[in-house]
């Protein structure tokens, strides 16, 4: 167990609709990161927050957004969603502000776009 | 052509044998480098990490070398067991990266009792 959580493990929606995935970091953690993991594109960088700022971008799609709140804790919405969002997104912690720190990934959610 | 999906290279080995899963990285600005285990169903768990200025990093049964000269990375685990089997990530990242993690493709490692 790595001490980061998500939920909710499983998600099964429509296309068009639109989900929150919520993800709670290691205590003590202040950088979240979020990754896409699809079986055509493998393990994809999505976005990273520090301390409730913004610090990077991947190539997430603009109908994607994330926050991170103040208890640091982080949510990442997908809205208008396609058949192709189908994927596992994990989200990731580390303790400080990113570069040469290990992240720690929760269990991921699973998303299935009927 | 069309991308039907991820063909993962494998490698089989026999329980009590070495493995060593090798991975090419992509940037040479890339200073510090995991090894994430994937069991089916998981999320990626830490295994070990390497900085740039070291070129071997040994774990409890793990090992890391570092060859920056032609950008390779591989990862041995000496007696693999049953449990090591799983897929097995390599990942780059570089001070001025901010923790954007680039991974490999993966390599399943199936491990015969």
């Amino acid at each position: 167990d790595s001490g980061v959580t998500q939920t909710p493990k499983h998600l099964i929606t429509a296309t068009g609709q639109r989900v929150t995935l919520r993800c709670s970091p290691r205590s003590g953690d202040l950088s979240v990161y979020w990754y896409q993991q699809s079986l055509d594109q493998g393990l994809q960088f999505l976005i990273h927050y520090y301390n409730g700022e913004e610090r990077a971008k991947g190539n997430i799609l603009e109908r994607f957004s994330a926050q991170q709140f103040p208890d640091l804790h982080s949510e990442l919405n997908l809205s208008s969603l396609e058949l192709g969002d189908s994927a596992l997104y994990f989200c990731a912690s580390s303790v400080g502000a990113g570069g040469q720190e290990t992240q720690y990934f929760g269990p991921g959610t699973r998303l299935l776009v009927l | 052509g069309e991308s039907v999906g991820l063909h993962l290279p494998t490698l089989s080995v026999q329980e009590g044998d070495n493995s060593i899963i090798n991975c090419a990285y992509s940037n040479s600005a890339s200073d510090y480098f995991i090894w994430y285990k994937q069991e089916s169903g998981k999320g990626p768990q830490f295994i070990i990490d390497i900085r740039s200025n070291m070129d071997k990093r040994q774990g409890q049964r793990v090992t890391v070398l570092l060859n920056k000269t032609v950008k390779h990375l591989s990862l041995q685990i000496a007696a693999t067991q049953p449990g090591d089997s799983a897929v097995y990530f390599c990942a780059e990242d570089s001070y001025n990266q901010g923790g954007k993690l680039i991974f490999g493709q993966g390599t399943e490692l199936s491990v015969k009792p």
